[in-house]
């Protein structure tokens, strides 16, 4: 079963604009959600991380927003540029790094 | 220093044939993993190392060996390829197992099973 699951699948934003990536996961022992970066022919990178008990961080452009009660998670890109493009992965830990399905972004000019 | 280094970049097998990715670290990190990723699957946890001697199972273990002789190397194991074991393949590292560790990938292994 997908314990984290990732949604949109891909994401197409205009330059400036706003990216969104939702997340939810079900076990409650996760503690720790990572936010990764993934550029064509390399390995993830980790872009930014929250723990639950605080519900949002942010980091220049990009911020997770975190809803413990329900079990969510977003990432929001702001004033996204096409150094942006590449696929996010979200993530939660409790022991075990499990990662969410991916997303590929793309920023247009 | 070098981070993860994993060899080879690219494989081509044959169904039946085993072989050996191999991955390696120069941070004198604890904590070891492999990844599988599928389109649309994401990255499924293999196996994972905790330290050297000591190795444990992931999501999706099937097919796959791994053993952990020194703090710097973690190879992976096909023992028999199949084709449901094309993928690219993911080898990290972080400082410990415990949470807040950022985990370290490797640029990857893009393996294909004819």
């Amino acid at each position: 079963q997908q314990q984290v699951k990732q949604s949109p699948q891909s994401l197409i934003v205009q330059k400036g604009g706003i990216s969104i990536i939702n997340c939810a996961y079900e076990n409650t022992a996760f503690d720790y959600f990572p936010w990764y970066q993934q550029f064509p022919g390399k390995g993830p990178a980790l872009l930014i991380a929250i723990r639950p008990d605080v519900s949002e961080k942010k980091e220049g452009r990009f911020t997770i927003s975190f809803n413990k009660s329900a079990k969510q998670f977003s990432l929001h890109i702001m004033d996204s540029q096409p150094g942006d493009s590449a696929t996010y992965f979200c993530a939660a830990e409790g022991g075990k790094l499990i990662f969410g399905q991916g997303t590929e972004l793309s920023v247009k000019p | 220093n070098a981070g993860v280094t994993q060899t080879p970049k690219f494989q081509v097998l044959k169904t039946g044939q085993s072989m050996t990715l191999q991955c390696a670290q120069d941070m004198n990190h604890e904590y070891m993993s492999w990844y599988r990723q599928d389109p649309g699957m994401g990255l499924r946890l293999i196996h994972y190392s905790v330290g050297a001697g000591i190795t444990d199972q992931g999501e999706v273990p099937n097919g796959y060996n791994v053993s952990r002789s020194t703090t710097e190397d973690f190879p992976l194991r096909l023992l028999s390829a199949a084709p449901s074991q094309t993928s690219v393949y993911f080898c990290a590292s972080s400082r410990f197992q415990v949470g807040n560790q950022p985990q370290h990938f490797g640029d990857g292994t893009r393996l294909s099973i004819l």
